[in-house]
């Protein structure tokens, strides 16, 4: 079946460093990608999305781009600040409406 | 901003009593779902519905029902809490392969 697997956490970066949480996927067809984030004590909020092969999402300064080649749809910032500290999720879309979950990646940056 | 709605946010409640948790959305979505997560941890999917009298069970039995009467409305109801229930329950709903819509969660104790 379709699945998601994204990088282990705890993350833990200095201010201003440059994030890469790693997701790739195994789906057939073609599925859409998202990253979610999740704050403490909240339920999970969408970052960004892609729908189709090559799409690059976009939002609060973070990125992922969808790349069927290498099934993967890796997040990344510039230079992540505090507030950026929370747990991550990559999901995919599969052709049954499912949505399957990666086991989510907590970013921890200090100050 | 995402109009899906949980309550109560917070419940303690005694092992054996009956619990229903609420969860409402305003946004016309014919997929709803229910999600078991203890903090920052994997999403478990407990149950899903894809439209009105329409219900599934998910991946992880909860020993809960769902009901989906109405379009907006997706009650999850535990006949008998126990100790081992207590968890964060998320609610969320979409439409078609479109991303996910959260409610804020209710954390639930059972003592």
């Amino acid at each position: 079946g379709d699945s998601v697997t994204q990088m282990e956490g705890p993350v833990t970066l200095s201010e201003e460093a440059f994030l890469t949480i790693n997701c790739t996927y195994t789906a057939t067809g073609y599925p859409s990608l998202f990253w979610y984030v999740q704050y403490p004590g909240e339920g999970l909020q969408l970052l960004l999305k892609a729908t189709k092969a090559d799409d690059k999402g976009s939002n609060k300064g973070f990125e992922a781009t969808y790349r069927k080649e290498t099934t993967s749809f890796h997040l990344e910032k510039g230079s992540v600040q505090v507030s950026d500290s929370a747990v991550y999720f990559c999901a995919l879309s599969d052709s049954n409406y499912q949505l399957i979950w990666g086991a989510g990646t907590k970013l921890i940056i200090k100050p | 901003e995402a109009d899906i709605y949980q309550t109560p946010r917070y419940l303690v409640i005694g092992t054996g009593k009956k619990i229903t948790l609420e969860c409402s959305q305003t946004m016309g979505h014919d997929k709803m779902y229910w999600y078991q997560q203890d903090p920052g941890m994997e999403l478990h999917l407990i149950h899903y519905s894809y439209g009105v009298n329409s219900t599934e069970k998910g991946d992880l039995s909860s020993e809960s029902t769902v009901s989906r009467i109405r379009t907006e409305h997706f009650p999850l109801t535990l006949e008998s809490a126990r100790p081992s229930h207590t968890s964060q329950y998320l609610c969320a709903s979409r439409t078609g392969k479109t991303e996910a819509f959260f409610g804020q969660g209710t954390r639930l104790t059972v003592v």
